[in-house]
């Protein structure tokens, strides 16, 4: 069974700095892709960025990016330049086979507030 | 490009009514899939529909149905409410290696 693990239940981050949110897997599945998203108050889950188990490289999106170590089964999300719009409960997910047509699993989250 | 749409936004049911929530999926998307997220918590799978077909389910009872219309659009159904059952219920949409995008979701309240 696929297992997505949060252990920083709340950060606070000043405006303008970096902030590294955690993100460790568990899977049997050779093959399989993660997801980070973000939930604001309003309750809508916000697509960021995904890292397939076979990219080669991190991936990016904008001030978004994935640290994806395989080897140690983490994919921690890197947000450079925290906005104060950042501030939101932030999900990893993951799902096996990079298939669209498969279930997500979700951590329990962490909630980012970033101070000015 | 029309993203996923769902409604009712907001939901108020007794405890033993029946209630129905509707998505459609983001436009180019065949699959759906419903989640429910309690407060505090994660999203957990409820299921998913492919080709109006229920193609994988979670770990949720059978109070818990759903459907797919020839459109792609779904509906979930949940009979005999209980008050655990108020929730946040996304509706997400993907299709073959796409991600997976998540309407604004129904808050289902039961008292």
């Amino acid at each position: 069974a696929q297992k997505i693990t949060q252990t920083q239940p709340g950060m606070f981050v000043q405006e303008k700095e970096a902030v590294t949110l955690d993100c460790t897997y568990d899977t049997s599945d050779p093959s399989y892709g993660l997801f980070w998203y973000k939930q604001p108050s309003s309750g809508e889950m916000i697509f960021l960025i995904y890292q397939g188990s076979y990219d080669q490289q991190n991936a990016t999106e904008g001030r978004y990016s994935l640290n994806f170590q395989k080897a140690r089964k983490s994919a921690n999300l890197v947000i450079s330049a925290s906005q104060l719009g950042d501030s939101a409960m932030y999900f990893c997910a993951m799902r096996d086979t990079d298939t669209g047509r498969r279930a997500l699993t979700f951590g329990s989250g962490t909630r980012l507030q970033v101070q000015p | 490009d029309a993203g996923v749409t769902q409604s009712p936004t907001h939901l108020i049911k007794t405890r033993g009514q029946q209630v129905t929530l509707r998505c459609s999926p983001k436009s180019g998307h065949d699959t759906v899939s419903w989640y429910q997220q309690a407060l505090g918590q994660g999203p957990q799978f409820i299921f998913q529909y492919y080709e109006e077909e229920e193609r994988q389910r979670g770990n949720f009872p059978d109070r818990f149905s759903g459907h797919q219309f020839p459109n792609y659009s779904s509906e979930l159904n949940v009979n005999a409410l209980l008050l655990g059952d108020s929730a946040l219920y996304l509706c997400g949409s993907g299709m073959g290696t796409d991600t997976q995008y998540f309407g604004p979701g129904t808050r289902l309240t039961v008292l």
